[in-house]
């Protein structure tokens, strides 16, 4: 199947300083991608919409300022987490859906876990 | 809005018996309905979806719109199917849709 790729799998940053994640379709192009966050013993909530070219598309209660999202290529979406503090600590996931089968199978990257000291 | 419940956080089968995991969901239109599966140490997959009607390494579900359920079967556990099983929702296959997920279940397999 397609693979989708996250940079780096862990991170750990000072509060106060912004954290970029990185989100690679490696062998497919992505003109959307999807960005998660998992709490600990909860299901994975869906922060925001990454299209190519254009504005994310923000879930309620997200903060676009906080969660800055990127999606310059058709490979590549970006999720900065800015001025983090320790309540941002969390594994975010993101995930793409390789068009060339049919799109209906979503590929996720293997996570990114934030901890913020 | 639509919503994706999974009433079992933990679920303990021993090796040969049957598996049910439950899936309720919420929705006013026609949902495209999936399980995905996340093995120890590995990254979420896809399991089967409801619109392919397939049997996946001995798992079926099936989708009953009047229950709204989609309950995830398999007949004899096997040690290997321990993992953390998610139901999710999309609204259609059509377009780049979102997918909503459940809260999970953790199953785990008693040798």
């Amino acid at each position: 199947g397609a693979v989708v790729s996250q940079h780096p799998s862990r991170v750990i940053c000072k509060s106060g300083t912004s954290v970029k994640i990185e989100c690679r379709s490696l062998d497919f192009q992505a003109t959307t991608m999807f960005w998660y966050r998992q709490f600990p013993k909860k299901s994975l909530m869906l922060m925001a919409t990454s299209n190519e070219g254009s504005k994310a598309t923000y879930e309620q209660g997200v903060e676009k300022d906080k969660f800055l999202i990127n999606h310059a290529s058709l490979t590549l979406s970006t999720l900065t987490v800015t001025s983090a503090h320790p309540e941002d600590s969390s594994f975010y996931i993101c995930s793409a859906r390789d068009w060339r089968t049919g799109g209906t199978e979503a590929f996720f990257g293997q996570g990114t876990r934030l901890t913020v000291v | 809005a639509q919503r994706v419940t999974q009433p079992e956080k933990l679920l303990s089968v021993f090796k040969g018996a049957p598996v049910e995991l439950k899936c309720n969901y919420s929705y006013s239109g026609s949902p495209e309905l999936f399980w995905y599966v996340q093995y120890s140490r590995q990254r979420l997959q896809l399991l089967l979806r409801h619109i392919s009607r397939e049997s996946i390494k001995g798992f079926t579900a099936d989708l009953n719109k009047g229950e709204t359920s989609f309950h995830l079967k398999k007949p004899f556990a096997q040690e290997e199917d321990s993992a953390m099983y998610y139901c999710a929702l999309s609204e259609s296959n059509f377009g780049n849709e979102k997918l909503t997920f459940g809260t999970g279940t953790r199953l785990t397999i008693i040798p």
